[in-house]
């Protein structure tokens, strides 16, 4: 079985302040992850996704994320925050053998919040 | 880029009614439809699979009865609320896989239903 664990229900940092919202994973496959934003009353939009090709993964809005294969994380950063980027982020895992096609398994979500 | 779009964005209704709630993928064919539920400030939890022509395959504790859910072509799934109560209002958000390889899931944007 597959699972995600995003450590910080809540992070909070300053306009211009480096971003970081942590994932862990666990999975008995190789997995792909992927990082989406949500804003209230909205949708999912994706960040950006690993799928076993580079480790560094580059996303919208400046985002990124490394897969860190020995510390089964996915880490979730920016270099400056902006105030646009206070939102819900979720990580999520999906199989490699169901592809990028199959079901997704959400983490508990993390709040930013950006202050000015 | 892909869009799905996921019809009405807010609902109220009466205890004992049934609510359909729509998700089409607008410019792309989708053999694959997935339905979620989010509590406030929590993540979603995924309540089925939809796959265009066939049953729909739903997690352990989704009662099917209850939400039915129906794929009858690849840029259209419904999912129904029947018989709702109050502790069925829920943010529902459906996703849609394109059929190539390798394609992300896209997101609607999800509708609010209000049982009163």
């Amino acid at each position: 079985a597959q699972s995600v664990t995003q450590l910080g229900s809540h992070v909070s940092v300053s306009e211009g302040a480096l971003v970081l919202l942590r994932c862990n994973y666990s999975s008995s496959v190789p997995p792909y992850l992927f990082w989406y934003v949500q804003y209230p009353n909205q949708g999912l939009q994706l960040l950006l996704k690993y799928t076993s090709a580079a480790t560094l993964v580059k996303g919208i809005n400046g985002f990124e994320a490394e897969f860190k294969k020995s510390e089964t994380s996915f880490h979730l950063t920016k270099p400056s925050a902006h105030m646009s980027d206070a939102a819900e982020y979720f990580c999520a895992v999906s199989d490699q053998g169901s592809g990028n096609t199959g079901k997704l398994i959400f983490g508990q979500g993390t709040t930013l919040q950006v202050k000015p | 880029g892909a869009v799905v779009s996921q019809h009405p964005s807010w609902v109220i209704c009466k205890s004992g009614t049934s609510v359909k709630i729509e998700c089409r993928s607008l410019d792309f064919q989708a053999t694959t439809m997935f339905w979620y539920r989010q509590f406030p400030k929590q993540s979603l939890m995924l309540m089925a699979t939809s796959n265009e022509g066939s049953k729909a395959t739903y997690e352990q504790g989704v009662e099917k009865d209850k939400f039915l859910i129906n794929h009858a072509s690849l840029t259209l799934s419904t999912l129904t609320v029947t018989s709702a109560h109050p502790e069925d209002s829920s943010f529902y958000i459906c996703s849609a896989a394109l059929r190539q390889a390798n394609s992300p899931l896209h997101f609607g944007n999800g509708t609010r239903l209000t049982v009163t």
